[in-house]
C-alpha cells in the first residue's frame, strides 16, 4: 500500500538552514504536503506542492519535489527556536474514488540557541 | 480563516462506555475526517465522509463508527471504549483537491 518516510529526529542550531526529507510511493499523487504540530496542539498546514512542479518557495519555506525518485523535501532558512515541532510529509491518494492523504510518522525538529 | 473546532480538548473516559467525539467546520466543506495519533505510529486515518449521511472506512475503522447527519458536523463514536483506544483523536475536513484543515484534537483516556 502506499507509504510515506521521514527521518524522526533533526536538531539544528538557531539561524542555520533545516531540511527535512520525505519519500513516498504513490506515484500518482497529485499534491504533496508539509504541515507542523506544536505540543498538544493540532496539526498546521505549512504549505504544498502539485505534483507538476519541481520547486515552490513561500518566505523562510523551500520544498523541493523529485517525482522520479519520489523525494520530497522542505528546507527551513534562518531557523528559529519557535521552528521547534514535529514536521508531517503527507501524500494524496485516491481511496474508493475519493482523495485522502498519507502520513509519514514525522520528524520531529529540535531547534537550539 | 478555516476553523475547525472539536468539543473536547481533554476526556477521561470508562472502559465499556460509550464516547461521542465531535467536531464542526464552519467552511461549507464536503469532506470530514477523523485521524488517530499515536507515538511511533503517525496519523492513521480511521474514517472520512464526502457528504452528509454519506462515510467510508479508513485504515482503522474497527472499534469506530460515525455519523454526519448535517454537513458541519462529523461525530466519532466509541461503541464500548477500550483501553487501547487511549490516543489523540484529530479532525480534520477540506473541499475537494484543497488541502485539509485540522482541529486542535482531542486526547482522550480511557481507564
Amino acid at each position: 500500500g502506499e507509504d510515506v518516510e521521514q527521518s524522526l529526529f533533526l536538531s539544528v542550531r538557531e539561524g542555520d538552514s533545516s531540511v527535512i526529507n520525505c519519500t513516498y510511493t504513490d506515484s500518482s499523487s497529485t499534491y504533496l504536503y508539509w504541515y507542523k504540530q506544536e505540543p498538544g496542539a493540532g496539526l498546521q498546514l505549512l504549505t504544498y506542492i502539485f505534483s507538476n512542479m519541481d520547486m515552490k518557495q513561500d518566505q523562510r519555506l523551500t520544498v523541493l519535489l523529485n517525482k522520479k525518485d519520489k523525494h520530497l523535501s522542505l528546507r527551513i532558512a534562518d531557523t528559529q527556536t519557535g521552528d521547534s515541532a514535529i514536521y508531517f510529509c503527507a501524500e494524496s491518494f485516491m481511496n474508493s474514488g475519493y482523495s485522502t492523504l498519507t502520513f509519514g510518522k514525522g520528524t520531529m525538529l529540535l531547534v537550539s540557541p | 480563516d478555516v476553523k475547525v473546532t472539536q468539543s473536547s480538548r481533554y476526556l477521561v473516559k470508562r472502559t465499556g462506555e460509550k464516547v461521542f467525539l465531535e467536531c464542526v467546520q464552519d467552511m461549507d466543506h464536503e469532506n470530514m475526517f477523523w485521524y488517530r495519533q499515536d507515538p511511533g505510529l503517525g496519523l492513521r486515518l480511521i474514517y472520512f465522509s464526502y457528504d452528509v449521511k454519506m462515510k467510508e472506512k479508513g485504515d482503522i475503522p474497527e472499534g469506530y463508527s460515525v455519523s454526519r447527519e448535517k454537513k458541519e458536523r462529523f461525530s466519532l463514536i466509541l461503541e464500548s471504549a477500550s483501553t487501547n483506544q487511549t490516543s489523540m483523536y484529530l479532525c480534520a475536513s477540506n473541499k475537494s483537491n484543497q488541502p485539509q484543515h485540522f482541529g486542535d484534537g482531542t486526547r482522550l483516556s480511557i481507564l
